[in-house]
């Protein structure tokens, strides 16, 4: 099933603007994660957020965690044609379980 | 290579064939996850594999689907008798921590197509 839900579905911004994208979870998480697919390629990796953090830096991508209100969001500031993608996020519990996936935001930056 | 590898990277199979997908992580990386990613959507997870432990089966959606990592490094998903419904990209991943607690390194996928 489905831990994490992104939203919006899909965002077109224009080139230098700012994208925010949010992911809701269900459960309690030991860390969250956010993946970036561009078309008919892999997923790669961005940025994990651990359970006991509020705010993480990486370049452009800022994630916030809000483990009270189960949610995480993504920013990724003045963005470029390059940026155009889809974004999962994605939540660990630990323990035996794996990662369990949202169903991703796909962003398109308009230049 | 360093990442992990998948083949075949496209695969067109006639519906009621058998097909084996292989994934070979990178060296070292306990934890191994296939996942099925139709046209447009998210990521399906199927199945999962954590150091000796017996697998996390939960995701597969029949039992026509399974899959076995042999030595604790490669593994073969088999599906068997396909279905017109099992044409998706299948992505194996694999990670240096257990339970999700770490980074997942992906592969680019082997697309299935049933006709």
């Amino acid at each position: 099933s489905q831990q994490g839900e992104e939203d919006p579905q899909a965002l077109s911004i224009q080139e230098g603007e700012n994208a925010t994208m949010n992911c809701s979870y269900k459960t309690s998480i030991n860390n969250l994660q956010w993946y970036r697919q561009n078309s008919g390629r892999g997923l790669v990796h961005l940025i994990l957020i651990r359970s006991n953090e509020r705010e993480k830096h990486s370049g452009r991508l800022r994630v916030t965690l809000d483990t009270s209100k189960k949610s995480s969001s993504l920013l990724i500031t003045a963005s470029r044609a390059a940026d155009t993608a889809s974004y999962f996020c994605a939540t660990g519990r630990g323990g035996a379980d794996g990662l369990t996936f949202g169903k991703g935001t796909h962003l398109i930056i308009q230049p | 290579g360093a990442g992990v590898s998948q083949s075949p990277s496209n695969k067109v199979t006639e519906k009621g064939k058998d097909v084996e997908l292989r994934c070979d992580p990178i060296s070292g990386h306990t934890a191994l996850y296939w996942y099925r990613q139709s046209l447009g959507q998210g990521l399906e997870f199927l199945i999962y594999f954590q150091g000796n432990s017996a697998p996390d089966k939960s995701g597969l959606p029949s039992d026509r689907f399974s899959a076995e990592r042999t030595g604790g490094s490669v593994s073969t998903l088999t599906i068997q008798r396909t279905q017109q419904e099992d044409s998706a990209v299948y992505l194996c991943a694999s990670s240096l921590g257990a339970g999700g607690t770490g980074e997942l390194f992906f592969g680019e996928g082997s697309r299935l197509t049933v006709l």
